[in-house]
Order: structure tokens, then sequence, then C-alpha cells
């Protein structure tokens, strides 16, 4: 899998939309790109992924570049719950039987 | 959404003797189910694979006499962490994938072990 780089901490006003950048500058044709985020002791929780196409769900949208070398995950409305580190990580889309590789994240902090 | 859950979600034992931690799927069928450890302020590190009715897959430099895996069923993977010793104390985290579920990954809550 292609390996990712993601600014090691930010911060971001409750209630502004907090854009968490991604550098993946190897990423495969089928490879897709997933977020993940880890709230203190608990374990990680999905939150969205695509292969080329912006996406959008109840929890975030994600920015894919033309050229699928970054992105950006973007939280619309940051509330103090969404303090956590997140975790960008691209995969194959195989059979899954290989587990998911977790680098450092990002540590977002939400500032009231 | 499917759920994957861990008991007990902390324990706390004596150096030197085993613990069990339990990893569930609790609304499908898990065929592969993966053990994560994760330190303090690092980040989630793979310990092993396992696939239903198979033998667990250890990363390089897990001690698989340690840390004992067994994936008996579809829905019930454990780890026993045998012997434990302080340096054991750790959060330790699973994940089951299944292929009616596009082979995704569900992460339990985790299990917070410390070893006195």
């Amino acid at each position: 899998d292609a390996k990712t780089t993601q600014p090691p901490s930010m911060d971001c006003a409750e209630g502004r939309a907090a854009n968490l950048p991604c550098n993946h500058s190897t990423i495969s044709g089928n490879e897709y790109v997933y977020w993940y985020r880890q709230i203190h002791s608990q374990g990680p929780q999905y939150i969205i992924h695509g292969l080329k196409n912006n996406e959008t769900n109840e929890m975030a949208s994600l920015i894919i570049t033309e050229d699928r070398k970054s992105s950006t995950l973007i939280l619309p409305h940051a509330t103090l719950r969404d303090t956590a580190v997140y975790y960008c990580i691209v995969r194959a889309m195989d059979t899954g039987r290989r587990a998911l590789t977790f680098g450092s994240g990002t540590r977002l902090q939400v500032q009231p | 959404g499917a759920v994957v859950s861990q008991h007990p979600s902390w324990v706390i034992c004596k150096s030197g003797t085993s613990v069990k931690i339990e990893c569930r799927s609790l609304d499908f069928q898990a065929t592969t189910m993966f053990w994560y450890r994760q330190f303090p302020k690092q980040s989630l590190m793979l310990m092993a694979t396992s696939n239903e009715g198979s033998k667990a897959t250890y990363e390089q430099g897990v001690e698989k006499d340690k840390f004992l895996i067994n994936h008996a069923s579809l829905t019930l993977s454990t780890l026993t962490v045998t012997s434990a010793h302080p340096e054991d104390s750790s959060f330790y985290i699973c994940s089951a994938s299944g292929a009616f579920l596009s082979y995704e990954q569900y992460f339990g809550p985790g299990t917070r072990l410390t070893v006195t």
C-alpha cells in the first residue's frame, strides 16, 4: 500500500470547517483513500473513503485531487467531539485479508 | 453498520498471569480478524492476522507463544497474553472483516491491559 504523509497536528475553532490534508504521491490506480479517526482510548472509527471522485457522507467530505496524489478530509462544522487523531490510509481493494496500516495521523484539536 | 465488541474493556492483572481478550463480530461473519496493539501516544501496530479455522499469522517481532490467538468461529477471536509482564501493558484493539461486507474492516472499542 502507498505511503501517506499528514501534518502531526492541527487546531480548529468550534463551528468552523476543519480541513485535514493528506499526501499520497505514490498511490496506484487501484488504491483507495480511506479516512479513520480515533478518539482518545477508543477503537478507530471509519469516516469515509474514495477512489477518484469526491465523496460526501453525513460525517465528512473527501476531496481527491485530479492526479490523486493528495486529498483533503473536510469536517464542515467541527465540534469539540471531533477532537481526535485522524488517519489517512491508502489501500488496494483486494480480498481484504490484509490489515490496514496506520501511520502517525493528524491530531486535531477543536478549540471552543 | 457492522458491530465489533471486545471484552473486557479494561483489565488489571499481576505479572506472570495470563489474560484472555475476546473479540466478537455481533452482526456479521468475520472470516478475518486482526489484532493491533497501541502504546501511549503511538499509532496502532498490527500484531497478527487470523483467518477462521487457520493458524494466525504474526508480524515480525511478535512472539506467537506469548500472544496466543484463536479464531475458532466466524464470530469470535481470542487473544491470550500469557505470562504477562508490565511491558505488555497496552491498548489492544481488534478488527474484523468478512466477504458479505466487501471485506471492509470494522474495529472493536479496544481493551486496556495493565500488568502490575
